[in-house]
């Protein structure tokens, strides 16, 4: 079964700064791999996902993330924060056998500073 | 065009009462799943319906919890005899197939509190 760790419950950072999200799995075998992003009383949306080909996946509102088999990551990064970026973010990752299923991390919630 | 709903958005119940968690998807999803969230266990798979079939129910916590779906529209979650660990916001979300090709589109859950 895989799992996935995501490095720091919370991360505060200058607006206008890097904004860098720590995500690991554990799995023999790569699983697909997603950004989930949710906003204060609203539901999870989609960021971007890496299913195959490109490693370097680009999403909505101007995030990237790397896949990387060797470091069995998939950090989630954005060059410049804004303040609509406030939000909590979760890594998730479903096998390739049951891809519909979504084992999700424990989220990490992102301040910005004006 | 309208996104998942879920209702009602906040239920708080006595322990032991049964409660009953609606979701309607998006017109034309075929695949529906239930997700639970909740402090001391994160974001859980609960249950994956394709049409009105439920081929993974694998994530149900216990007996108490079941869900159906008729129309391959509309779906229930009911959560029997309540406890207070049954306390965590239960997501709904919707897509146009079962494969991770098709996104997963999540309501905006309902907060069910016991008492």
């Amino acid at each position: 079964a895989q799992s996935v760790t995501q490095l720091g419950s919370h991360v505060s950072v200058s607006e206008g700064a890097l904004v860098l999200l720590r995500c690991n799995y554990s799995s023999s075998v790569p699983p697909y791999l997603f950004w989930y992003v949710q906003y204060p009383n609203q539901g999870l949306q989609l960021l971007l996902k890496y299913t195959t080909g490109a490693t370097l996946v680009k999403g909505i509102n101007g995030f990237e993330a790397e896949f990387k088999k060797s470091e069995t990551s998939f950090h989630l990064t954005k060059p410049s924060a804004h303040m609509s970026d406030a939000a909590e973010y979760f890594c998730a990752v479903s096998s390739r056998s049951n891809d519909y299923k979504l084992s999700f991390g424990a989220g990490t919630t992102v301040t910005v500073r004006a | 065009g309208a996104g998942v709903s879920q209702s009602p958005s906040n239920k708080v119940t006595e322990k032991g009462k049964d409660v009953e968690l609606r979701c309607d998807p998006i017109s034309g999803h075929t695949a529906l799943y239930w997700y639970r969230q909740s402090l001391g266990q994160g974001l859980e798979f609960l249950i994956y319906f394709q049409g009105n079939s439920a081929p993974d129910k694998s994530g149900l916590p216990s007996d108490r919890f079941s869900a159906e779906r008729t129309g391959g529209s509309v779906s229930t979650l009911t959560i029997q005899r309540t406890q207070q660990e049954d306390s965590a916001v239960y997501l709904c979300a919707s897509s146009f197939g079962g494969r991770v090709d098709n996104e997963q589109f999540f309501g905006p859950g309902t907060r069910l509190t016991v008492l």
